[in-house]
């Protein structure tokens, strides 16, 4: 079985500051861990990807996540905000191979403050 | 580029109703998805498709059914809608032979609202 809670459903921060979006996991199995961006009335963009290489992904527009196996987590970072990072962002777990299984997280709306 | 499109982007229907959601890929992908996204509750999958003779229900696949018509066509289609219906519908595909392995890519998302 398998799960992925995303820690926080709003999360504000002021444009230029860092930015942490946090997500948690469970599998039986080696997982693939994504994160995906939905900007508003678009559909999902893949960020970044986690599949058994590096723990620490970095994907697009600065974003990057840690991989961390003793903690079940893989939490989204970028250094400094901007305002077109406004947009909502969703977690991502399946089994390495079987994206039938996928499982999504409820998503955090990330809110940049001028 | 390459994409995935669907029609229509909006739709209003009454309970009851039969509808169709069709979604067209350019990418040249085998595997295809349906999926729905409700406030709060992340991306539910409906049904997937790994190529046109292969058809599995997904999650939440009741009320549902679908058609993989060719390798770029894949359209969802309520039999008799009902108000719990009303959500955003998306489509995605996938190519794991890419070397992108199960990156998926979505559509812009169908609007229904179900009187």
């Amino acid at each position: 079985a398998q799960s992925v809670t995303q820690l926080d459903s709003h999360v504000s921060v002021s444009e230029g500051t860092p930015v942490l979006l946090r997500c948690n996991y469970s599998s039986s199995y080696s997982p693939s861990l994504f994160w995906y961006v939905q900007h508003p009335n678009k559909g999902l963009q893949l960020l970044l990807k986690y599949t058994s290489a590096a723990t620490l992904v970095k994907g697009i527009n600065g974003f990057e996540a840690e991989f961390k196996k003793s903690e079940t987590s893989f939490h989204l970072t970028k250094p400094s905000a901007h305002m077109s990072d406004a947009a909502e962002y969703f977690c991502v777990v399946s089994p390495w191979g079987r994206d039938d299984k996928i499982i999504f997280g409820k998503g955090t709306r990330l809110h940049i403050l001028p | 580029d390459a994409d995935v499109t669907q029609t229509p982007r909006n739709r209003i229907t009454k309970t009851g109703k039969r509808i169709m959601l069709e979604c067209s890929q350019t990418k040249g992908h085998d595997r295809m998805y349906w999926y729905r996204q409700d406030p709060g509750l992340g991306l539910r999958l409906i049904y997937y498709s790994f190529d046109v003779k292969d058809i599995n229900k997904g999650e939440i696949s009741d009320g549902y059914s679908v058609s993989r018509q060719a390798q770029a066509k894949f359209s969802l289609s309520l039999e008799s809608a009902i108000p719990n219906q009303t959500a955003l519908y998306f489509c995605a595909t996938s190519d794991p032979t890419s070397g992108r392995a199960y990156e998926q890519f979505f559509g812009p998302g169908t609007r229904l609202t179900v009187l």
